[in-house]
């Protein structure tokens, strides 16, 4: 089993639509957890992060976390042609106290018009 | 402009030469991160480090060698017994401690002749 797993793409979804991304982890001491988005050639540039169980809103995205299920998971609301890239999610492991990120296999998200 | 600065854009070896790819940040953080990623991949941690003069190996640190001289620049060398180091390779800086979000420079794409 990897250790971050996001939903195989590629995820498709018309413009205006909510698109969801979801990604599972082993590690059960994990602690902090983000949502990268990255377009085509690009790097990474940070969307979201969450650290407590529930919801955290940030304008059109909403990260939820679940560490009892190991899950944790991104919505956009009013998906616009400008948000298809590449999600990528990490995880900072348990026991780590610097930062350390594993990252999963990264989802692609089509928003077509 | 506060941020994280890798050159070349592009680089290109040749079989048993070793290349550099530099890493620079103005953001006043401890800790730097190089990561690798292959098409349709995640990205994998190689080297990292928490404070100058110190470092640590990652997942997939063979066939690499880093310095941390200063607090600002973390070079990565790729050795020619890496056998297979066509990649994006990306540069990440963070605060350092734990919970710390991580910032990427905008990647090298390194190529063999």
């Amino acid at each position: 089993q990897k250790e971050v797993e996001q939903n195989s793409g590629p995820l498709s979804v018309p413009e205006g639509a909510i698109a969801s991304l979801n990604c599972t982890y082993s590690d059960r001491g994990s602690q902090s957890f983000f949502w990268y988005r990255q377009y085509s050639g690009k790097s990474p540039e940070l969307i979201m992060f969450i650290y407590s169980n529930g919801d955290k809103e940030d304008g059109r995205f909403t990260a939820q976390l679940n560490k009892a299920s190991q899950y944790v998971s991104l919505l956009i609301r009013d998906s616009q042609p400008s948000d298809s890239a590449t999600y990528l999610c990490a995880v900072t492991p348990g026991g780590t106290s610097y930062g350390k990120l594993t990252f999963g296999q990264g989802t692609i998200l089509t928003v077509h018009p | 402009d506060g941020g994280i600065t890798q050159s070349p854009k592009y680089l290109f070896r040749k079989e048993g030469q070793n290349v550099t790819l530099s890493c620079e940040q103005n953001l006043n953080h401890d800790a730097m991160y190089w990561y690798r990623q292959d098409p349709g991949q995640g990205l994998r941690l190689i080297y990292y480090s928490q404070i100058v003069n110190d470092f640590q190996k990652g997942d997939i640190a063979e066939g690499y060698s880093v310095s941390r001289e200063k607090k600002e620049s973390f070079p990565l060398t790729v050795t020619s017994a890496q056998k297979n180091p066509t990649a994006f390779y990306l540069c990440a800086s963070s605060d350092g401690g734990g919970k710390e979000t991580q910032y990427f420079g905008p990647g090298t794409r390194l190529l063999v002749l």
